[in-house]
């Protein structure tokens, strides 16, 4: 069966770091492309990042460039998402997404975001 | 950045009804358009990729339609377990932006 399971989150104080974990079974994880969207409480979705089946390309949404970086490792089948410098609109349950389709290895180019775990809950508090 | 709006925002309607909610993009999208119901306490779940192509598993009275920027999901005879969150997102340039979500409701 076609598994995320997301884990790390937590409460956190403004300005602290966080690494979020998503770990991958039932498919072979080096192949496709994998995001991280979040839900603030009571709000929509938001994607945040992407990466390629290699690892070797990045994408990431203004809100949180230069704070977060992606990152994964295909011996481990799992995917991650280091958190700093956050905020209190941070706070969020993070969700880790597997595309639809495979995709050549460096490239990012999504089809949509077929497989979603079920979330880990990230609070940004004093 | 592609922005992605969603209407109504909210839409209630009786069980059998015929539903549609709307979504336009801020610039030329191809079909590159999706559709995701959530649940409450549930992640979302892809419904319609590329604009019109149903998701393995997915109830036939589910539908999409459009192109370039303006599309719509239509839930052919609404159920009373159709009611959830529905949102469009984008997937031809990053960032993959959604829109605001359509919250349906039973009359």
């Amino acid at each position: 069966e076609v598994q995320l399971a997301e884990s790390g989150g937590g409460l956190v104080q403004p300005g602290g770091s966080l690494r979020l974990s998503c770990a991958a079974s039932g498919f072979t994880f080096s192949t496709y492309t994998m995001y991280w969207v979040r839900q603030a409480p009571g709000k929509g979705l938001e994607y945040v990042s992407a990466i390629s089946g290699n690892g070797g390309s990045t994408n990431y949404a203004k809100s949180v460039k230069g704070r977060f970086t992606m990152s994964r490792d295909n011996s481990r089948d799992t995917l991650y998402l280091q958190m700093g410098s956050l905020r209190a609109e941070d706070s969020a349950l993070y969700y880790c997404v597997r595309d639809r389709m495979t995709m050549f290895a460096g490239i990012i180019a999504s089809d949509s975001f077929e497989i979603w775990g079920q979330g880990t809950m990230v609070t940004v508090s004093s | 950045d592609i922005q992605m709006t969603q209407s109504p925002s909210s839409l209630s309607a009786s069980v059998g009804d015929r539903v549609t909610i709307a979504c336009r993009s801020s610039q030329d999208i191809s079909t590159f358009l999706n559709w995701y119901q959530q649940k409450p306490g549930k992640a979302p779940n892809l419904l319609i990729f590329g604009a019109s192509s149903l998701q393995t598993g997915v109830p036939s009275r589910f539908s999409g339609r459009g192109s370039v920027t303006e599309f719509t999901l239509t839930i052919s005879s609404l159920q009373p377990e159709d009611i959830a969150l529905y949102y469009c997102q984008q997937s031809y340039s990053m960032p993959y932006t959604f829109g605001q979500g359509t919250k349906l409701e039973i009359k």
